[in-house]
């Protein structure tokens, strides 16, 4: 099975603050993918790359960047995160659009 | 660009009650289609897709799907829910071309009383 591995499940972060969130796969997905979920609004897309430094913007992505260095690696970033980035935010690798997204558990971001 | 609505928010039902959540989206192309469930305090699985043939579709734990394509919808069905189904759903298209990402509804969350 794949794996899709963020690596924090929890984060407590200051106003202000430059955040990372990493995401690695395990199974040499071209795509990769970063959403927030928040209760009554589902998944949002924030970026999603389709190679190797490669990035499109999805609906969401005022506030953040990415980067991806490594096909198996995919970095969200918050400039200076703001309480309004409180949010869980999700990581997710497919091999093309047709078959699905394999998610990471999620890390739950506070910003205070 | 691709929207997707889904149409109950809270769904509340007994146990061997039977289900449908609506799903309905927005592209003018030809796409693919997901739903996609998330068990209290786990992560996103993948329940059934459609990306051609046979527009009735069965995915895992007796859930199935039927995509009419002159209604844009894509509505899931279950006959005979349990306890354990109970979960947050999400409807999810994206187009089939590359360079496109997964659109999510606002999800429908489900709880099944006993």
């Amino acid at each position: 099975d794949v794996k899709v591995t963020q690596s924090s499940r929890y984060l407590v972060k200051r106003t202000g603050e430059k955040v990372f969130l990493e995401c690695v796969q395990d199974m040499d997905h071209e795509n990769m993918f970063w959403y927030r979920q928040d209760p009554g609004l589902g998944l949002r897309l924030i970026y999603f790359s389709y190679d190797v430094k490669m990035k499109e913007k999805g609906d969401i992505p005022e506030g953040y960047s990415v980067s991806r260095e490594k096909k198996e690696r995919f970095s969200l970033i918050l400039e200076s995160a703001s309480t309004n980035q409180t949010s869980m935010y999700l990581c997710a690798s497919s091999l093309a659009g047709a078959y699905g997204y394999t998610f990471g558990s999620g890390t739950r971001l506070t910003v205070v | 660009a691709q929207s997707v609505s889904q149409h109950n928010h809270h769904v509340i039902l007994s146990e061997a009650a039977s289900l449908e959540l609506g799903c309905n989206y927005s592209y003018g192309g030809t796409v693919n289609l997901f739903w996609y469930v998330q068990y209290p305090g786990q992560h996103l699985q993948l329940l059934l897709k459609y990306f051609s043939g046979d527009p009735l579709v069965k995915g895992i734990k007796g859930f199935e799907a039927e995509f009419i394509k002159s209604k844009f919808s894509f509505n899931l069905r279950k006959p005979s829910v349990q306890w354990s189904d109970t979960a947050e759903y999400f409807c999810a298209v994206n187009a089939n071309q590359a360079g496109t990402a997964l659109i999510f509804g606002k999800g429908t969350t489900l709880s099944v009383s006993s």
